[in-house]
């Protein structure tokens, strides 16, 4: 299994520049983040989806869009570069099922984007 | 609101040392999952304790123990005779019942360094 895998692992964009960073999981999870992490920041949710077709805000949307039409994508897209949205990105997913206990994330190893 | 503190940036040791991270969190729900993560340098993050808001029993696994104390809002986790393979940047993360999403509140991560 590949668990969940991000493409590409490094990218320098210029400011204004549009691109998408690919997420794919093999788990047949339901649930999908893209968090990023700034140094000393910690992690913080931009997107979630649980479930195909379906996708919500998370504390930092502002700059970014994304979609899932399969269950096993969900790709984030920045629409117009800015240096502010230098950081590190990673990409998670989760079970997600009946049971009402939080599963485990499973996360990707993360894309280092860069905008100069 | 919810919220995860790691008050310790930064913390170096000696190994064979034991060390202990500190995690405070703040929610207003009484069911809640409290996690543990760590991040090697090579920056995947990694699963390594899930625990409810109803068990406050401590756990031991090898060398890594946590003290979950609802009465100081605390995770603790404790490192014994630590190992230069410990060094990381270590992440508490706090998830609440109601949002049934399994989203992840990150506090901002310890750098623990562990010199031979």
């Amino acid at each position: 299994n590949a668990g969940v895998t991000q493409t590409p692992k490094f990218r320098i964009l210029k400011i204004g520049q549009s691109m998408t960073l690919q997420c794919a999981q093999d788990m047949n999870h339901n649930y999908m983040y893209w968090y990023r992490q700034d140094p000393g920041m910690g992690l913080k949710l931009i997107y979630y989806s649980v479930g195909a077709g379906i996708t919500d805000k998370g504390e930092v949307p502002n700059g970014y869009n994304v979609s899932r039409s399969t269950t096993e994508d969900f790709p984030l897209r920045l629409e117009l570069a800015a240096p502010s949205q230098t950081s590190v990105y990673f990409c998670a997913s989760s079970y997600g099922g009946t049971s009402i206990i939080p599963g485990e994330l499973f996360f990707g190893e993360g894309s280092r984007l860069t905008v100069l | 609101a919810q919220k995860v503190t790691q008050a310790q940036t930064e913390i170096s040791v000696v190994e064979k040392e034991d060390v202990t991270l500190d995690c405070v969190y703040e929610t207003r729900d009484t069911t809640y999952y409290l996690f543990w993560y760590k991040q090697p340098p090579s920056g995947e993050l990694v699963f390594l304790i899930r625990r409810n808001s109803f068990d406050e029993q401590n756990e031991i696994s090898g060398r890594y123990s946590w003290n979950f104390q609802k009465s100081t809002s605390s995770f603790n986790f404790t490192i014994t005779a630590s190992q230069v393979v410990d060094s990381a940047v270590y992440f508490c993360a706090l998830s609440e019942a109601r949002d049934n999403t399994d989203k992840l509140i990150f506090g901002t991560g310890t750098r623990l360094q562990v010199f031979p």
